[in-house]
Parts: C-alpha cells; structure tokens; sequence
C-alpha cells in the first residue's frame, strides 16, 4: 500500500450500534487526524494524534474514541451511533503535529450512514 | 469563535482565470493552506502560505495578508479538469487546521 488506506468504504449502521473505522498509513508520519464532512461545512477534527501513544480532542470529539498503538493505526469508535454522525470520515496523517509545512495527506474517506 | 469564509460556488470559462478569496478570523496563526477537492474524493494539498505575498507554482499562485486575514488562490489557464471544490484552511495557534466550507468551482466550455 502506498499512502492512507481506509476500511470500509461505506457503511449503512442502525442507530444504537458500535461501529469501527479504520485507518491504516504507510508513510510513517506521526501526526494522524479524523476530520468528518458535513455538506455546506468544512471539514471538523474530531480527534487527532500527535505521535503514537497519544491522542486529543478536536472541535467534535462527542460520541467519539480513538486510540493510537502504533505508527500506522488510527481508529475510530462510534460507541452507539447515532443519526446525526451521518458523514463521511476522512482520516489523514502528517509528518508532524507542529508548525512547518506539514501538509496533511488524506485517505479515500468512509461514507457513513446511520438509520 | 474561528471563522473561514469562502464563496459557496463560483463559474468560470475554460481558459480564463479565476481568483478564490478566503478570509479568516481564528485564535492565532501559523500557516494558511489551499487544498483542491474533487467530488466523491479526498482533498488533495495545493499550496502553503505562511509569510506574506505571493506564491506561485505552475498554473496556481496563492496570495497571503496576515494583517488583513485574507488570502486568495489564482487559477490561470483554467481547463475542464480544474472543477473541484478549493478549500482554505489555516493553522491555529493549537497547531489545528480550521477549514472553510470550500468553494465549488464550475468550468465551462
């Protein structure tokens, strides 16, 4: 794989359920991110890593969790999905959390759509 | 509060130029991106700016005023491929990318 990878790609989940995105990045970056898009808003973190082993809360962090093992894993926990967290996810990564160039590179992004 | 403002949708003729303005107004700064977005796809890195002026790379040039909160992208020599959503975003001073809503922009022939 080269880049950001995603799991799955869409999903349609009853209200109430547990659900797990996953991210997977080959870069090696340290930073990691969960943004979700919303149509007519722009992106929102929800949650972000600045290096393995720590997390923080972004803009939207309510009814989410994620943890961050590894370099390359960064999933993301809807513990009992509720409609309004219908949106598409994108997970994206960066060299580093800090100040610099620092682009942010992002995955396919998961469509997500709870009933 | 953070705030970008963008303009929802603009039109242009192949060809021709177009300038996308964003203006922003959030807890600090440290840095103001430009990503380009096609629809049912990821946003894609376009430029950095983090000083004042302008920066220019092939077809795509994005200006920067920190005193007035305002940047712009310039497309020339627009072709049919360049219809996309641009987004801006700026660093905080959490180190946090605030995103406008991104401007949807149509090409016609």
């Amino acid at each position: 794989i080269a880049g950001i990878t995603q799991a799955p790609t869409s999903q349609i989940l009853a209200a109430g359920r547990r659900m797990t995105l996953r991210c997977t990045q080959d870069m090696r970056h340290n930073a990691m991110y969960w943004y979700r898009q919303d149509l007519g808003l722009g992106l929102r973190l929800i949650h972000y890593s600045n290096t393995a082993g720590t997390t923080g809360k972004g803009e939207v962090p309510d009814g989410y969790s994620v943890s961050r093992a590894n370099t390359d894993d960064f999933p993301l926990t809807l513990a009992s999905a509720v409609p309004s967290q219908t949106s598409v996810y994108f997970c994206a990564s960066s060299e580093s959390g800090g100040t610099g160039y620092n682009e942010q590179f992002f995955g396919p992004g998961t469509r997500l759509t709870v009933l | 509060g953070q705030n970008i403002d963008q303009p929802t949708e603009m039109t242009a003729t192949e060809g021709a130029i177009v300038q996308i303005n964003c203006t922003y107004q959030t807890s600090g700064f440290n840095g103001l991106f430009w990503y380009q977005q096609h629809a049912g796809e990821a946003p894609t890195f376009l430029s950095y700016n983090v000083l004042d002026g302008l920066e220019e790379k092939g077809r795509f040039s994005s200006f920067l005023s920190r005193s007035k909160g305002y940047s712009y992208l310039l497309l020339k020599e627009l072709q049919m491929k360049d219809s996309a959503s641009y987004l801006c975003a700026v660093r905080n001073s959490n180190y946090q990318l605030i995103w406008g809503a991104g401007t949807k922009l149509i090409i016609k022939p």
